[in-house]
């Protein structure tokens, strides 16, 4: 069967670091996407990896091991407003999204 | 990035009547749309994945015939909710893509039904 695992939830402080990480394991690999969804709205797009490495975007950064099925956003000085849900999705040999349960991420002062 | 657009964002309706739902990308054509569900604090739920002119392809689980899905053009697919009941609330979002391949889907603003 096909899985995505990634924490359901983690705390951090106000302008600290955070890495979030998901593990997976699907029938084929079209790439890694990661969204976040604050509550009660949609998933907005964060991030494609394709080939392995690190992809930098901002505070936001993502991390791809394909050997080791593999993947964390890495969140850098955090704001209040990062408190979000942060979702892994993985896009399978059929074009397939397949989804993480998402890992809740509170910020405190 | 691309824009999806989804409506109504709320709707509350009575129990036993449908509620249609539309999706709507507004600047490039969706080949592919995909309904998901999600209920309060868990993860996106796919419910089915429709392209334009063919028939709607349903996870194991959904029914077919209660959640009546039309993708009649590139642009615009809905979710028909029929005679709707009370578990059926929940949180509606559709996700559009350009085309086959690695593309990130664009979401609508996803619909909240409440049921009463």
């Amino acid at each position: 069967g096909q899985n995505i695992d990634q924490p359901t939830e983690m705390t951090a402080t106000e302008g600290a670091i955070v890495q979030i990480n998901c593990t997976y394991q699907t029938s084929g690999f079209n790439g890694l996407f990661w969204y976040q969804q604050h509550a009660g709205e949609a998933p907005t797009f964060l991030s494609y990896n394709v080939l392995d490495g690190l992809e930098e975007k901002g505070r936001f950064s993502s991390f791809l091991s394909r050997s080791k099925g593999y993947s964390y956003l890495l969140l850098k000085e955090l704001q209040m407003k990062d408190s979000a849900s942060y979702l892994c999705a993985v896009l399978d040999s059929n074009y397939q999204l397949i989804w993480g349960a998402g890992t809740k991420l509170i910020i405190k002062p | 990035g691309a824009v999806v657009s989804q409506h109504p964002s709320w709707v509350i309706c009575k129990s036993g009547t449908s509620v249609k739902i539309e999706c709507r990308s507004l600047d490039f054509q969706a080949t592919t749309m995909f309904w998901y569900r999600q209920f309060p604090k868990q993860s996106l739920m796919l419910m089915a994945t429709s392209n334009e002119g063919s028939k709607a392809t349903y996870e194991q689980g959904v029914e077919k015939d209660k959640f009546l899905i039309n993708h009649a053009s590139l642009t615009l697919s809905t979710l028909t909710v029929t005679s709707a009941h009370p578990e059926d609330s929940s949180f509606y979002i559709c996700s559009a893509r350009d085309g086959t391949g690695d593309t990130e889907a664009f979401f609508g603003q996803g619909t909240r039904l409440t049921v009463v």
